[in-house]
């Protein structure tokens, strides 16, 4: 398809568990985006990737989670040892070039759920 | 803490009518702004943006006007359709990698 892809849709995990969320971005865009949505909440942004490399991964908020990119197209959001406040809906975007002044495209998210 | 905010978490409005979405920002080095439509189990999708060096950007019935003094910005939607029904996210960017979102409006419109 043309827009954003994320898989799985839908996460059920138990505590301590790992997992990874794929991201599919729009094809030619080379900045990729990670936020996570908690109930009630705005998007928070966790990391963004410039091509193949974190430009930015200021956001996440513990070495638990982490993020590659290693082609500079399909990108793969990594949890480890989950815990219960990890559960939230992971939404990946992508935009054309990432210099802060594009629209971000994004996919219909990843909801995690940790039991 | 958050940087980008919206205080108001519903709004309904008669279709027709004007819908007006407001947003507050706290970090005078935001200079792009936009904001996202946002259907229940979609992503968001992007709506209407307006650089700081403009005060007003009009799209059609979706007018953002910015008060940069006020940090403060808002979206018009105008006339409200049934269809508008979504929560709305303004965001803003600093010209650096991360775009901060507000809590979003859940907003109504009334056939």
């Amino acid at each position: 398809g043309a827009g954003v892809s994320q898989t799985p849709s839908n996460k059920v995990t138990e505590k301590g568990k790992y997992v990874e969320l794929r991201c599919d971005p729009i094809s030619g865009h080379t900045a990729l985006y990670w936020y996570r949505q908690s109930l009630g909440q705005g998007p928070e942004f966790l990391i963004y990737f410039q091509g193949t490399g974190a430009a930015d991964d200021s956001g996440l908020p513990n070495d638990r989670f982490f993020a590659v990119r290693p082609e500079g197209s399909v990108s793969t959001l990594k949890i480890q040892r989950t815990e219960r406040g990890d559960s939230a809906v992971y939404l990946c975007a992508s935009s054309f070039s990432g210099r802060g002044t594009g629209e971000l495209f994004f996919g219909e998210g990843s909801r995690l759920t940790v039991l | 803490d958050q940087q980008v905010k919206q205080n108001s978490p519903s709004l309904s409005v008669q279709e027709g009518r004007i819908s007006i979405l407001n947003c507050d920002y706290t970090n005078s080095m935001f200079d792009y702004f936009l904001w996202y439509k946002k259907y229940p189990a979609e992503g968001p999708t992007f709506l209407i943006s307006i650089s700081s060096i403009k005060d007003k950007n009009e799209d059609g019935r979706f007018t953002v006007f910015l008060n940069k003094s006020a940090k403060h910005l808002s979206l018009h939607i105008v006339p409200s359709q049934p269809g508008d029904s979504a929560v709305y996210f303004c965001a803003a960017s600093n010209t650096g990698n991360q775009f901060y979102f507000g809590t979003g409006t859940s907003l109504t419109v009334i056939p």
